[in-house]
Formats: C-alpha cells, structure tokens, sequence
C-alpha cells in the first residue's frame, strides 16, 4: 500500500533563507510523487510532480524536490523563502489503478515565514 | 478559464439533516474525485467518477454518504441524517481522463451543529 510521511508538522523559516520540507513515502512500485500548496481559504494548487522522469523535479515560485529512491524521501526545497510561501504543504503520492489515480495525502506541513 | 467550482462555500446544519455539496468540474475532464479533509490532517479519498459511473467508492464512510453524477459533468455528494463528526472540509477535483494532475476546488466547509 502507498502512504507518505511528512517529518514536520510546522517549519519556521527567515525570509530570504532556505526552504527544507521533508518528506518520505511508501511504494510498491514506482510512485508517481506530487506537492501541493494550500493557503489560507483557497484550494490545492499543485506545485510539482515526479513521474519517473528526472528525478530532480522543478515546480513554480522557485520551488524543487529530488525523488531519491534509495532514501524512498521526496524532499521539497526552494533556496530563499518569501513572505508569500507561507502555507500549508503536502506531500502525496498516487495510487494508480484502474486508470485513476487516488490520491494520499501526508498530513501536511505548515511553513510559516518571519521578516 | 473556468476552474472546478464547489458550492456551497460554507455550510453550517444542524445534527440530523441531510445535505448536498455540489461540484463543478473543469469543461472535458472525465474524472472527479471527492475528498474529505479534517482539520489539520490531509485530505482522503471519497469517492471517483469516470465520466457518470461511480468507478470507486472505497472511501465512503459509510451508506449515509453518497455522491453522483448522473450526466457526466455536475456532481452533487449528500450526506443523510448528519453527524457532528461529519464536520470537515469537503473538496472536490476533476481531471482529464487518466490524467495525473488533479485540479481541486475551493472545497465547501461543512459544519454539523
């Protein structure tokens, strides 16, 4: 069965410093891997995605995350944080059958970010 | 262009009422999911459609949910005699068929009294 572990239920961060959201996954087979963004009264928007291509996945404002199998983690990072990246972040990994795709949530990440 | 709208935003009910949460998906998609999101915890699979059929609903919790779809495209989940545990964030996303990224609305919050 797929299931994803979010290491850290909060993160704060400076503004203008790095960002480190962790995340490790369960799989038995190859996952399809998603971040999504979640801020305060709006919908999941999706950040990136790993589908077995590069393992190094570059998503939108700046953020990226390198599927490492070996360490079964799917970390999500962004080299210097910006006021507007405070959200809510999960990590989720697919469930393919069928040809569907059932989505895992992890149980999310708060990032808050400080001047 | 036109995202998956949820209506409505915001329900509050009293304990033993039914109610009906719609959605709206994104022109074309053949796939709509349906997510429950507790606070402070991810979302978890309801229910999925492809296209009318109700190809999968291993996530209902149990017969007091249920979710169609008849034409298509609209789909409306309804919740029989409420329960105060059935306060959450319902959220709905569509997506083409086979498709990998899903796109979510808004949600509707439901709070049960």
């Amino acid at each position: 069965a797929q299931s994803v572990t979010q290491l850290d239920s909060h993160v704060s961060v400076s503004e203008g410093t790095p960002v480190l959201l962790r995340c490790n996954y369960s799989s038995s087979y190859s996952p399809s891997l998603f971040w999504y963004v979640q801020h305060p009264n709006k919908g999941l928007q999706l950040l990136l995605k790993y589908t077995s291509a590069a393992t190094l996945v570059k998503g939108i404002n700046g953020f990226e995350a390198e599927f490492k199998k070996s360490e079964t983690s799917f970390h999500l990072t962004k080299p210097s944080a910006h006021m507007s990246d405070a959200a809510e972040y999960f990590c989720v990994v697919s469930a393919s059958s069928g040809g569907y795709n059932k989505l895992i949530f992890g149980a999310g990440t708060r990032l808050a970010v400080h001047p | 262009g036109a995202g998956v709208s949820q209506s409505p935003r915001y329900k509050v009910t009293k304990r033993g009422q039914d109610v009906a949460l719609r959605c709206d998906p994104i022109s074309g998609h053949v796939s709509l999911y349906w997510y429950r999101q507790a606070l402070g915890q991810g979302p978890e699979f309801l229910t999925y459609f492809n296209y009318e059929a109700q190809q999968d609903k291993s996530g209902l919790p149990n017969d007091r949910f249920s979710a169609e779809r008849p034409e298509g495209s609209i789909s409306t989940l309804t919740i029989q005699r409420t329960e105060q545990r059935d306060s959450a964030m319902y959220r709905c996303a569509s997506s083409l068929a086979g498709g990998n990224e899903q796109f979510f609305g808004p949600g509707t919050r439901l709070t049960v009294l």
